[in-house]
């Protein structure tokens, strides 16, 4: 089945420590994002990619980076910069060339940090 | 810059209710389309529909209706005759219809907990 696969689902990090999170699609889509949910902030976009070696940041990068070396792969790292890496994090992708195309979602990954 | 306001943050109902949720939206751009997703309890979010600002008719799908009202920008979800399944995260959001890619704006989300 096509789709956007998640891992790990559950990801422990001690303080200091940078961690990936891997999101995989075989959706053959462009386009991909990640987004960061925290309760009552609702989603908001960390970094996305419309094709593969190029990405941008959204509207919380900071501390964070990605990489698109391959079209169906588009890693987070969450690295010790990151002063509240806490959270539930969505990988979505979406067919290329429009703005009309809803996203796709992962069932994300919950990073806490101890 | 757009925004979205979902402005009742959780809403309880007893099943078989009907519910509507609410959905305001900010867009300096003429073109642009909204969205609604659901998130259940396992984390991911499934789309629920589509609507682009030129189509204001409103929707029904099964017992799930829209109401789009450009006058009041807002776009408002109706669930008719609630289930305990119902029960989820629904988020409101926007894209703006700019030359090449964009990107989803999206509410802060209204739980909704649909008790038998």
């Amino acid at each position: 089945d096509g789709g956007i696969t998640q891992s790990p689902k559950y990801l422990f990090r001690k303080e200091g420590q940078n961690v990936t999170l891997s999101c995989e699609q075989n959706l053959n889509h462009d386009a991909m994002y990640w987004y960061r949910q925290d309760p009552g902030q609702g989603l908001r976009l960390i970094y996305y990619s419309q094709i593969v070696n190029d990405f941008q940041k959204g509207d919380i990068a900071e501390g964070y980076s990605v990489s698109r070396e391959k079209k169906e792969s588009f890693p987070l790292t969450v690295t010790s910069a990151q002063k509240n890496p806490t959270a539930f994090y969505l990988c979505a992708s979406k067919a290329s060339g429009t703005n009309t195309g809803e996203l796709f979602f992962g069932e994300g990954s919950r990073l806490t940090v101890l | 810059a757009q925004k979205v306001t979902q402005a009742q943050t959780e809403i309880s109902v007893v099943e078989k209710e009907d519910v509507t949720l609410d959905c305001v939206y900010e867009t300096r751009d003429t073109t642009y389309y909204l969205f609604w997703y659901k998130q259940p309890p396992s984390g991911e979010l499934v789309f629920l529909i589509r609507r682009n600002s030129f189509d204001e008719q409103n929707e029904i799908s099964g017992r799930y209706s829209w109401n789009f009202q450009k006058s009041t920008s807002s776009f408002n979800f109706t669930i008719t005759a609630s289930q305990v399944v119902d029960s989820a995260v629904y988020f409101c959001a926007l894209s703006e219809a700019m030359v090449g890619y964009s990107t989803l704006t999206f509410g802060k989300g209204t739980m909704l907990l649909v008790s038998p």
